[in-house]
C-alpha cells in the first residue's frame, strides 16, 4: 500500500500570502496519479487537482499541482478568505490512499 | 447536472446490521466508478472501497477487507456500504464519490455525495 504523508500539518497563513503544501509517497505514484481536495467544515471534499497538476472544472487559477514520482506540491499563489481550509492529497495509481492532511489556517 | 444522494443519519447499536445507500443522476450510472470514504470524527479520510456498477468490479482497501461489503444496483443507479456487526469504532461520517474509468482504474473522485452520519452506540 503506498503511503503519503503530508507536511505540514498546520500551516498558519495571511490572506493574500502564498501556500506551499507537500505530499510525499512511500513509493513512485503511476502515471502522475496523484490528486488534490479541499474540505472545510461541514462540507463533503471538493476535487482541485487531478493528475498531479490538472484543475478540475471550476477550480480558479489561484490553485496549482506539481510534481512527479513520490514528491508532488499544491500551491495557492494568493490565499483568498474562502482557501482556509484542510487540504488532502490521494493517490489513485495503485489501489488509493489519502494522506492525513494539511490544515491552512489564519494567522 | 451530477448528483450524489446518499441516505440519512442512522443511530444503531453496536452488533446490528446497516446498509446505507448513494444515488446517482445525471450521468451513466454504469460507466463511473463509485467509492466509499470514512471519516471519523475529527479525523481524515480514508479510502474504503470501490465499485463499477458497469461489471460490478469491487476493489477494497486491505484496512476494510472483510469488515464492510460494497454493491450496486445499476438498476435503481443506486451503490451500498453495508456492514453485518457493527462496532462503536465504525462511528464516522461516510461519503460515497464517482470516479471516471481509466481502462479499469478509476480516477480521481470528481463528484461527491453530501455524506451520511453513522453512530453506533448502546
Amino acid at each position: 500500500e503506498i503511503v503519503l504523508t503530508q507536511s505540514p500539518g498546520t500551516l498558519s497563513l495571511s490572506p493574500g500570502e502564498r501556500a506551499t503544501l507537500s505530499c510525499r509517497a512511500s513509493q513512485s505514484v503511476s502515471s502522475s496519479y496523484l490528486a488534490w481536495y479541499q474540505q472545510k467544515p461541514g462540507q463533503a471534499p471538493r476535487l482541485l487537482i487531478y493528475g498531479a497538476s490538472s484543475r478540475a472544472t471550476g477550480i480558479p487559477d489561484r490553485f496549482s499541482g506539481s510534481g512527479s514520482g513520490t514528491d508532488f506540491t499544491l500551491t495557492i499563489s494568493r490565499l483568498e478568505p474562502e482557501d482556509f481550509a484542510v487540504y488532502y492529497c490521494q493517490q489513485y495509481g495503485t489501489a488509493l490512499t489519502f494522506g492525513g492532511g494539511t490544515k491552512v489556517e489564519i494567522k | 447536472e451530477v448528483q450524489l444522494v446518499q441516505s440519512g443519519a442512522e443511530v444503531k447499536k453496536p452488533g446490528e446490521s446497516l446498509k446505507i445507500s448513494c444515488k446517482g443522476s445525471g450521468y451513466s450510472f454504469t460507466s463511473y466508478w463509485i467509492g466509499w470514504v470514512r471519516q471519523m470524527p475529527g479525523k481524515g479520510l480514508e479510502w474504503m472501497g470501490i465499485i463499477y456498477p458497469g461489471d460490478s468490479d469491487t476493489r477494497y482497501s486491505p484496512s476494510f477487507q472483510g469488515q464492510v461489503t460494497i454493491s450496486a444496483d445499476k438498476s435503481i443507479s443506486t451503490a451500498y456500504l453495508q456492514w453485518s456487526s457493527l462496532k462503536a469504532s465504525d462511528t464516522a461520517m461516510y461519503y460515497c464519490a464517482s470516479a471516471l474509468d481509466y481502462g479499469g482504474i478509476p480516477s480521481a473522485f470528481d463528484y461527491w455525495g453530501q455524506g451520511t452520519l453513522v453512530t453506533v452506540s448502546s
